[in-house]
């Protein structure tokens, strides 16, 4: 069972709040994954973290932000939440070192309602 | 670039039918290929991985067989239960850090 896991697993917040997502892993995995999933069902990486202090943007544009100062939390903070931020937020997380064929872990998701 | 491309839901079966789910990927290089399963509610959850060709990845029931020759990695149960209704994603993971995901199906098991 993976031991990733990710607060508050429901979310409904009025526009303009900031909010912070939060995921945790205590596996000891270097990389970290935010992936925004839509309706529709389709994922979208929204950012990724090699290893503390190293943040990249993922193939989706987010005005979300990340900060990864420990290795087991990678936050996810909304400035300004809106409408349009309403959606499902997944954390994930890999080890490294051995090679590609090992898996991601995924939390339970964040389900996030702007109002 | 890396693609991965599912066939589209949703699949709707009654208990005990024969399920496939058909995918089948792009890449450069030799990938790393993955089944995961998201119930409702949930994230997602590894269900199968084979990391070269002809390897075949089972688990509760559920096997699938790397196919180089037509880049494919089938998902195929031969008994669905109402308890495996849910959404199965196909991924695939190269040398590089991501995973790239295909765009999942949505399986309808009724009893």
């Amino acid at each position: 069972e993976a031991d990733i896991y990710q607060t508050p697993r429901y979310l409904v917040i009025g526009t303009g709040k900031k909010i912070t997502l939060e995921c945790s892993q205590t596996m000891g995995h270097d990389k970290m994954y935010w992936y925004q999933q839509d309706p529709g069902m389709e994922l979208h990486l929204i950012h990724y973290s090699y290893g503390v202090n190293s943040t990249e943007k993922g193939d989706l544009s987010s005005e979300s932000t990340v900060s990864r100062i420990r290795t087991e939390h990678f936050p996810l903070t909304l400035e300004s939440a809106r409408p349009s931020h309403t959606s499902q937020y997944l954390c994930a997380s890999s080890v490294t070192g051995t090679g590609y064929n090992t898996e991601a872990f995924f939390g339970q998701g964040t389900r996030l309602t702007v109002v | 670039g890396n693609s991965v491309t599912q066939m589209e839901g949703p699949v709707t079966l009654s208990e005990e039918a024969f399920l496939t789910i058909n995918c089948t990927y792009t890449a450069t290089g030799y990938p790393s290929l993955f089944w995961y399963v998201q119930y409702p509610g949930e994230g997602l959850q590894l269900l199968l991985k084979a990391t070269k060709a002809d390897d075949k990845g089972s688990n509760k029931g559920f096997e699938a067989t790397y196919r180089k020759e037509t880049t494919s990695f089938h998902l195929e149960k031969g008994s669905v239960q109402v308890s495996d209704s849910a959404v199965y994603f196909c991924a695939l993971r190269t040398g590089g850090f991501k995973t790239i995901f295909g765009a999942g199906t949505r399986l309808f098991v009724k009893a």
